[in-house]
């Protein structure tokens, strides 16, 4: 258990609405991550982190930012949600160069 | 940019019976990691590779590196219910201090009882 936990753990919400998914980490490692799984993509990167403040685009960033103001918590927003941006969210750590991953957002966009 | 295929994409075996998925480069493998999802969970780390030939084991889960550093395999010995899942091969990008990791889109494995 790499001490990650992920709220909420599912969402529905409508187009056009901000949607606000939060990481947390109980052992204040530097590293953090936000991928989207959808089938026949796998996992992509959207965001990452290498500490307070300091962030990153992925693969996948359009339509979403983050912000990391403190070390344990790392945030990921949809400006406006689309019915795209429905998917599984995962956060995860990197921890002695292995990532490690949260249980995971299940996000549904009407 | 690297990307990696895996292969199958999908599986179905016989419980007991052994099985191989495969995962291959485009680019030489700094790092190749093996995770196990099961459905509707999060990704499960099972084992990193590194070294050219490199093999390691888990339990009944052995994964190999080739010499070349570009395909590595996995290989599940006597299957079980419990096998069941997503695996998916992830790549160490090699572009300095992010540690991020690229990924395959997965092979799933179903077992037969």
């Amino acid at each position: 258990d790499a001490g990650i936990t992920q709220s909420p753990r599912h969402k529905v919400t409508e187009t056009g609405t901000p949607v606000t998914l939060r990481c947390h980490q109980t052992e204040n490692h530097r590293y953090m991550y936000w991928y989207r799984q959808d089938p026949g993509h796998g996992l992509r990167l959207i965001h990452y982190s290498y500490g307070v403040k300091d962030t990153d685009k992925g693969e996948v960033s359009d339509g979403y930012s983050v912000s990391r103001s403190k070390t344990e918590d790392f945030l990921l927003t949809l400006e406006s949600a689309t019915s795209s941006q429905t998917s599984v969210y995962f956060c995860a750590i990197s921890v002695r160069e292995t990532q490690y991953f949260g249980p995971g957002t299940r996000l549904l966009v009407l | 940019s690297q990307e990696l295929e895996q292969s199958p994409q999908s599986l179905i075996v016989q419980e007991g019976k052994n099985l191989t998925i495969n995962c291959t480069s485009s680019k030489t493998l700094y790092g190749l990691y093996w995770y196990k999802q099961k459905y509707g969970e999060g990704l499960i780390f099972l084992m990193m590779l590194q070294k050219g030939g490199e093999e390691k084991s888990h339990e009944k889960i052995t994964a190999k590196l080739d010499e070349k550093k570009q395909q590595s395999s996995l290989h599940i010995t006597a299957s079980q219910p419990s096998h069941a899942g997503i695996y998916l091969c992830g790549a160490d990008t090699n572009l300095g201090r992010d540690d991020k990791i690229i990924f395959g889109k997965g092979t799933r494995l179903h077992i037969l009882p």
